[in-house]
Parts: C-alpha cells; sequence; structure tokens
C-alpha cells in the first residue's frame, strides 16, 4: 500500500528564517514520482517539484530546495530566508508510475510571520 | 504551461438542488482527469478517475449515483453532485494529465484552481 506522511501539521516560523517540510512516504514501486505543491488561501494548488524516483540528485530553485533519500523514504523540502507570501498548505505526494492516483499527505501549514 | 480550467469557482446554492461543475484541459489533450474532494484543513482525496470516453473509475466509498463524471471529450470532464445536501459542501479540486506516460517526461498532472460548494 502507498501512503505520505507529513508529520508536521503546522509550522510557525519569523520571517528570513529557514524552515524544513517533513515528507516521508512508503510504497513497494521502484518507479514512481514525488511532487510538492502549495495550497494558498484562495485554494488552488501550485506545483512546485517533480521528481522521479530514478533521480536523487537534490535539486534547488531559488529559496526552496529538496533533499531526496530513498533510503529513508524521505523528500523534504527547504524554503531559504522564508517570507510572508510562503505562508500556505504545502502538500507533499506520491504517484506511482503505472497508475494514475495521487497518494497526498495530510499537509503541513506553514505560518510565516513578518 | 498546461493549464486546467475549473468553472465554476464557488456555488451556493440550496439543498436538493443538483450541481455540475465543468474541468476543461485548456492547451493539451486530457486522456484522463481526476477529481478531488478536500474537506476544510484536511488533505485532497481522490474521488475518481475519468478516462475519455469510458466510465469512472470511482474509489472506494464514493457513492456513484451521487457524484456523476462524464468526460466525453479530451478536454472536458464535467463532475455533477446530485440531489446535493448540506454534507457534501466542500472543495472539490479537478486535474489532468496528458497520454504522455514517459518517465523522463516534466508533465506534471496539471490541477484546476478548484470549486467551493456550499449547500445550504
Amino acid at each position: 500500500a502507498q501512503k505520505v506522511t507529513q508529520a508536521q501539521t503546522e509550522i510557525s516560523v519569523v520571517e528570513k528564517e529557514d524552515v524544513t517540510l517533513d515528507c516521508v512516504y512508503e510504497t513497494r514501486d521502484t518507479t514512481y514520482y514525488l511532487f510538492w505543491y502549495k495550497q494558498p488561501p484562495s485554494g488552488e494548488l501550485v506545483f512546485l517539484i517533480r521528481r522521479n524516483s530514478f533521480d536523487e540528485q537534490n535539486e534547488i530553485s531559488g529559496r526552496y530546495s529538496w533533499n531526496f533519500q530513498k533510503s529513508t523514504s524521505s523528500f523534504n523540502f527547504t524554503i531559504t530566508a522564508s517570507q510572508v507570501v510562503d505562508s500556505a498548505v504545502y502538500f507533499c505526494a506520491l504517484n506511482l508510475y503505472n497508475f494514475n492516483k495521487f497518494y497526498f499527505g495530510s499537509g503541513t501549514k506553514l505560518n510565516v510571520k513578518p | 504551461g498546461a493549464v486546467v480550467s475549473q468553472h465554476p469557482s464557488r456555488v451556493i446554492c440550496k439543498s436538493g438542488t443538483s450541481v455540475k461543475i465543468e474541468c476543461r484541459s485548456l492547451d493539451f489533450q486530457a486522456t484522463t482527469m481526476f477529481w478531488y474532494r478536500q474537506f476544510p484543513k484536511q488533505s485532497l482525496m481522490l474521488m475518481a478517475t475519468s478516462n475519455e470516453g469510458s466510465k469512472a473509475t470511482y474509489e472506494q466509498g464514493v457513492e456513484k449515483d451521487k457524484f456523476l463524471i462524464n468526460h466525453a471529450s479530451l478536454t472536458l470532464s464535467t463532475l455533477t453532485v446530485t440531489s446535493a445536501h448540506p454534507e457534501d459542501s466542500s472543495f472539490y479540486i479537478c486535474s489532468a494529465r496528458t497520454s504522455d506516460r514517459g518517465l523522463r517526461s516534466n508533465q506534471p498532472q496539471h490541477f484546476g484552481d478548484g470549486t467551493r460548494l456550499s449547500i445550504l
């Protein structure tokens, strides 16, 4: 069975702090994708990153970085120098290659205070 | 990039009304579309997978007769909440993906902006 766990329900930081959002996944499949989405209060899902299971290279995009470690089944997301606009709910998701279904984590609400 | 349009963005209606939500892929052909439901402060739960030209596949616990899904073309899927009741109030999100299943592809699943349904 597939499962995505985001143990942090809510995190509050002060602007300019770095923050890491944890994501742990479970699957027996060897080929899969991992995603991070941002959901601001308006509700839409904003795609942040997709990583396939064969690519363990960490990725940096501006203030965002992702650490994918298959050995620990984790795909953590770090925001450097957080800003108030980063306040949102962030979802980690697992998508198996042979199936269309997405398995979403429960989400982590990030509050960035000025 | 690929865009998925969902309409309407917000619906408020009386109990017993049927409500139709549209999901359109604007610049790509979506052989498969997905419908999710999100309760307040909760995650997205897949309701059904909609394949063009065939019957939708519903997740366990989702009432087929309650949530009618039609995927008549490669760019449009509709979700109809029949005889809606207050407990059907929720945030509904659709997503679509192309037929490209290449592992190296950079095409993620594209989400609509969601429909907030409120049944009075």
